[in-house]
């Protein structure tokens, strides 16, 4: 069964870090680009990340862009977030998923797994 | 950017009707559009993908349609568990842009 599953959320003061981690199980995890998307309470989805199969190549929103970076090891089967200097605005559910393709191509950017997601709340 | 704007916002539809759901984007994006299904609590799910192509094990009453700036999803006979909040999605070009959703509810 193809399966993603996040961890690393939590509850942290602004200003803070924390590292999103993300265990891909049931496919050639390191033939496929990876993306983190997220969505804040009540609200729709918005991509944060994407890396391709390599992790040679990143990309990121402009509104973590300098605060988090995204990274895989493709021997564990682990796509990683890390996010620093934590934000009100970045409370949210943050989601692994599957890129179509190995990410060579902008084409292959939509996403047929996803995971379950990981809840981070930045408060004081 | 490019913006996504979907319309209804939410659309009522009684079970067993036709649903009708809008996508429009600021620029054209050729057909690399697609549409996610989310129910509460769950994560998004993928329907179709390249504007027009459902995704594995996706039943055929869902379907995509347009090309361009301009695109639909129809539901063709709602079912009880096709009441969910529904997205469009551009991957022509980075930044990846979702539109923000519809509602589907039952009447």
């Amino acid at each position: 069964e193809v399966q993603l599953v996040e961890s690393g959320g939590g509850l942290v003061q602004p200003g803070g870090s924390l590292r999103l981690s993300c265990a891909a199980s049931g496919f050639a995890f390191s033939s496929y680009a990876m993306v983190w998307v997220r969505q804040a309470p009540e609200k729709g989805l918005e991509w944060v990340s994407a890396l391709t199969h390599s992790g040679a190549s990143t990309t990121y929103a402009d509104s973590v862009k300098g605060r988090c970076t995204i990274s895989r090891d493709n021997s564990k089967n682990t796509l990683y977030l890390q996010m620093n200097s934590l934000r009100a605005e970045d409370t949210a559910v943050y989601y692994c998923a599957k890129a179509a393709g190995p990410g060579f191509s902008g084409y292959q950017y939509y996403m047929g797994v996803w995971g379950k997601g990981t809840t981070v709340s930045v408060s004081s | 950017e490019i913006v996504m704007t979907q319309s209804p916002a939410t659309l009522s539809v009684s079970p067993g009707e036709r649903a009708t759901l809008s996508c429009r984007a600021s620029q054209s994006v050729s057909s690399t559009l697609a549409w996610y299904q989310q129910k509460p609590g769950q994560a998004p799910r993928l329907l179709i993908y390249d504007a027009s192509t459902r995704a594995t094990g996706i039943p055929a009453r869902f379907s995509g349609s347009g090309s361009g700036t301009e695109f639909s999803l129809t539901i063709s006979s709602l079912q009880s568990e096709d009441f969910a909040v529904y997205y469009c999605q551009q991957y022509i070009t980075w930044p990846l842009t979702f539109g923000g959703g519809t509602k589907v509810e039952i009447k």
